[in-house]
């Protein structure tokens, strides 16, 4: 089957302590992305990914990390110094030049 | 201007009836405007898309309407079934690039 995995669906971590975050997708698509869901707030952007070895911040990138080493692989680091970390993470993917976004489950972030 | 305003944040609507979800955007050069929709804990999946060539997209009980002077769009749900009950988000962007998302409308259609 194809498509985007997230894993895992549910993460704690203590406050303080960096974690990271897998994406991988096999649908061959050259573009990913990672956004942050909060209530109320929908989805907001916090790195993008068009091409391997290349990435851009989005509107919320302050305290997070990424790495695009291979083209199914789009893993997000939280780091200690992102304030508010508990939060719904998205991530998505597309063919790159086209616009449909694709998202996977999600994994749910508590920091207690 | 990159926002996109989604309203309302919250909608009731009878089992049968019409919903209606509206987006307002300021950027011009935005030339894509899809909505997904989302259930509790699982990924948006994408439900319909417009392009500013056209007014109106329809597909089934789902229809875009469009108004590029206005720099509006809406969604319509026509016959809206309690399956339907979900958060949706209309979004916007140009041609190959990011989208920015709009805050989200949670949806319960009653029986």
């Amino acid at each position: 089957d194809g498509g985007i995995t997230q894993s895992p669906k549910y993460l704690f971590r203590k406050e303080g302590q960096n974690v990271t975050l897998s994406c991988e997708q096999n649908l061959n698509h050259d573009a990913m992305y990672w956004y942050r869901q909060d209530p109320g707030q929908g989805l907001r952007l916090i790195y993008y990914s068009q091409i391997v070895n290349d990435f851009q911040k989005g509107d919320i990138a302050e305290g997070y990390s990424v790495s695009r080493e291979k083209k199914e692989s789009f893993p997000l680091t939280v780091t200690s110094a992102q304030k508010n970390p508990t939060a719904f993470y998205l991530c998505a993917s597309s063919i790159r030049g086209q616009d449909t976004q694709y998202f996977g489950p999600g994994t749910r972030l508590t920091v207690l | 201007q990159q926002q996109v305003k989604q309203s309302p944040q919250s909608l009731i609507v009878q089992k049968g009836g019409i919903s209606i979800i509206n987006c307002a955007y300021e950027n011009t050069a935005f030339d894509y405007f899809p909505w997904y929709q989302q259930f509790p804990g699982k990924g948006p999946a994408l439900l319909i898309a417009i392009r500013p060539d056209v007014s109106e997209k329809k597909e089934g009980r789902f229809t875009i309407s469009f108004n590029k002077s206005a720099k509006q769009f809406s969604l319509h749900i026509m016959d809206s079934q309690p399956g339907d009950s979900a958060t949706y988000f209309c979004a916007a962007g140009t041609s190959g690039s990011r989208l920015t998302f709009g805050e989200g409308t949670q949806l319960t259609v009653n029986p």
